[in-house]
Order: structure tokens, then C-alpha cells, then sequence
């Protein structure tokens, strides 16, 4: 069964702690996603990959950054979180256009509070 | 630019009867639509989709959609509600030109009523 999985179900940090959110999937997708998801507002996309070492910034970047060394991991960090980053957050991922569908399949989430 | 409504925040209907999520949306090119399904703390979990072919689409837990190109909608149905279908559902959309990525609705909350 293909997996996206997430590190972390509940995380509970400090603020202006750097935090580190760790997305893995065994489908060897080419393209990652970040998401938050927030009552009211729906899914918003943070950050994606196309691509090993590549990102592009979505709809609401500021206060995130991401890795992707491998092609199976895609990292959200916080550089210094904030209350207003509390949130629950969902990592994706999706073959290819025009490769096996073109399906995203999602992590179960990390639901992340700063105080 | 794509696009897409979900125009009722929540929906109630008793066990035992149909059941309708609406969603219209708008995007350049040929559409990609996609329902999901959303239980408390997890992620999205995939219900249907449609890219081609029969405008009828049937998916998982016995739901299905009905594509409709002049009305730009893609409501999700139910003939017949559980309880167990109680849940937040997504209906997203993507064009058919190479690296569009989703655009998701806001979701629509669904409560079956025992």
C-alpha cells in the first residue's frame, strides 16, 4: 500500500523554536506539497517540489522554509515559530503529470501547536 | 486562473437518504476533478476522481459524482447517507497543461443525521 507518512501526529513547541517537519513517501513521486490547514480558510499550499533541490514557494510562504536532498523526503522547517503557526499540517505528493495518475495522496498530518 | 466553490459550508441529511456535496469550478483547459475525504485528525483520503470519458464517475464507500461541462460542476452523491459518512469532504480541480498543481475548495462538512 503507497504511503505518505509524516513524522509527527501531535507536536507541541515553544515559540522561536526552530521546528522541523518531516514528510516521507514510498511512491517515488516526483512532486511534494506542503500544505495548512486551518478552520475556515481550507487546505493553503506553503511550499512545493518538483523535483530533488527544487522548491517553489506557494500561497503563503512567509515565516517557512523547505528541503528536498532526496526524492522521498520533503521537509517543512519553521525557522522561529510563532502562535500564528499553529495549525495542523498536511504533506502530499503526486506522481508526474501524465505518469500513473494524477492523484495526490496525502500523509495523515501533523497537528502542531506553539505556545 | 483555476478555481473552486463548495457553496454550503455543511450539510445535513438523516441516514438512509440521498445525499448531494455540491462543487462548481473554474480552470483553463480540459479539468481535473478530485473528491476527498477528510475524518477527524487525518489527512485526505481519496474518494473519486474524473479526467475522461463517462461524465458519471463512481468511487470508494459507494459515492459518486456527476461531471457537467456547461454547468462547470462536479457534485458529489450518495443514494443512500451512513452515518459513518459523517466527515469534511473536498472537492479539488486541475488543468490539463504540464505543473498546474490543485486547487482545493474550502469543504463542505457533512452531518448524517441517525
Amino acid at each position: 500500500d503507497v504511503k505518505v507518512t509524516q513524522s509527527s501526529r501531535y507536536l507541541v513547541k515553544r515559540t522561536g523554536e526552530k521546528v522541523f517537519l518531516e514528510c516521507v513517501q514510498d511512491m517515488d513521486h516526483e512532486n511534494m506539497f506542503w500544505y495548512r490547514q486551518d478552520p475556515g480558510l481550507g487546505l493553503r499550499l506553503i511550499y512545493f517540489s518538483y523535483d530533488v533541490k527544487m522548491k517553489e514557494k506557494g500561497d503563503i510562504p512567509e515565516g517557512y522554509s523547505v528541503s528536498r536532498e532526496k526524492k522521498e523526503r520533503f521537509s517543512l522547517i519553521l525557522e522561529s515559530a510563532s502562535t500564528n503557526q499553529t495549525s495542523m499540517y498536511l504533506c502530499a505528493s503526486r506522481p508526474l503529470v501524465g505518469r500513473g495518475g494524477y492523484g495526490y495522496t496525502f500523509g495523515s498530518g501533523t497537528r502542531l501547536t506553539v505556545v | 486562473a483555476q478555481s473552486v466553490a463548495q457553496p454550503e459550508d455543511q450539510v445535513n441529511v438523516a441516514e438512509g437518504n440521498p445525499l448531494t456535496v455540491k462543487c462548481t469550478y473554474s480552470v483553463s483547459g480540459n479539468p481535473y476533478l478530485f473528491w476527498y475525504v477528510q475524518y477527524p485528525n487525518r489527512g485526505l483520503q481519496f474518494l473519486l476522481k474524473y479526467i475522461t470519458g463517462d461524465n458519471l464517475v463512481k468511487g470508494s464507500y459507494g459515492f459518486e459524482a456527476e461531471f457537467n461541462k456547461s454547468q462547470t460542476s462536479f457534485h458529489l452523491k450518495k443514494p443512500s447517507a451512513l452515518v459513518s459518512d459523517s466527515a469534511l469532504y473536498f472537492c479539488a480541480v486541475t488543468g490539463d497543461n504540464y505543473g498546474q498543481n490543485f486547487v482545493f475548495g474550502p469543504g463542505t462538512r457533512l452531518s448524517v443525521l441517525p
